[in-house]
């Protein structure tokens, strides 16, 4: 029933490889949303996309790539893992006003 | 530049009591005020919100107070239970920006 789910739910990674993490929204929103939290820097948005197949950079993109292959799904891609991205991601979506946002349960995400 | 700040960082309570979680932000633009809560190992969650054009917003035990003029607002949790112990960030929004500003939360403890 969940309407915003996550996969996988916890993961670790090797510095240098790849990491893909998958959203799955059903919902029906055109906007979704990667943000990453670490303590004491609250929520901070990565990358955000407001149509399949666009994507648009957030306020700290640097070292992710996002992709949009669909309306209800949305997937945040690290190239190079590195252990300054350990951290816990989350996805979320909302309406077109963005007002709203409805998240997932969230990635915890360790680089080793 | 950190539009949205909180305090305090984190709050300690009694059951029963009153605790007050502070927000205030920067952009006199920002006209929607969401407030939410998150539990350890979830997402966050929708609580309440107030839109710019109010001063007070009530849900059940949850109060928003909004100061327009100062550009403060707080939430206000009566009778705390421990089942309130949840970090909450306040954000700020402006319709068809689709990009929410969120603080850095406040930590709060209610202890039985």
């Amino acid at each position: 029933e969940a309407a915003v789910t996550q996969s996988p739910r916890s993961k670790v990674a090797v510095t240098g490889g790849k990491v893909t993490l998958s959203c799955h929204q059903t919902n029906n929103h055109d906007y979704m949303y990667w943000y990453r939290q670490d303590t004491g820097h609250g929520l901070r948005l990565i990358h955000y996309s407001y149509v399949a197949d666009s994507t648009e950079k957030g306020d700290i993109p640097d070292g992710y790539k996002a992709s949009r292959p669909s309306q209800e799904n949305f997937s945040l891609i690290l190239e190079l893992a590195s252990l300054s991205q350990t951290a816990v991601y989350f996805c979320a979506s909302s309406d077109e006003q963005g007002y709203e946002q409805y998240f997932g349960p969230g990635t915890r995400l360790t680089v080793l | 530049q950190q539009q949205v700040r909180q305090s305090p960082q984190s709050l300690t309570v009694w059951e029963g009591e009153t605790a007050i979680l502070n927000c205030s932000y920067e952009d006199s633009t920002f006209n929607y005020f969401p407030w939410y809560q998150q539990f350890p190992g979830e997402g966050p969650a929708l609580l309440i919100s107030i839109r710019s054009v109010s001063d007070k917003k009530e849900d059940g035990r949850f109060t928003i107070f909004f100061n327009k003029r100062e550009k403060k607002l707080s939430l206000h949790i009566t009778d705390s239970q421990p089942g309130d112990s949840a970090t909450y960030f306040c954000a700020a929004s402006r319709g068809g920006n689709y990009k929410p500003t969120f603080g850095k939360g406040t930590s709060l403890v209610v202890h039985p």
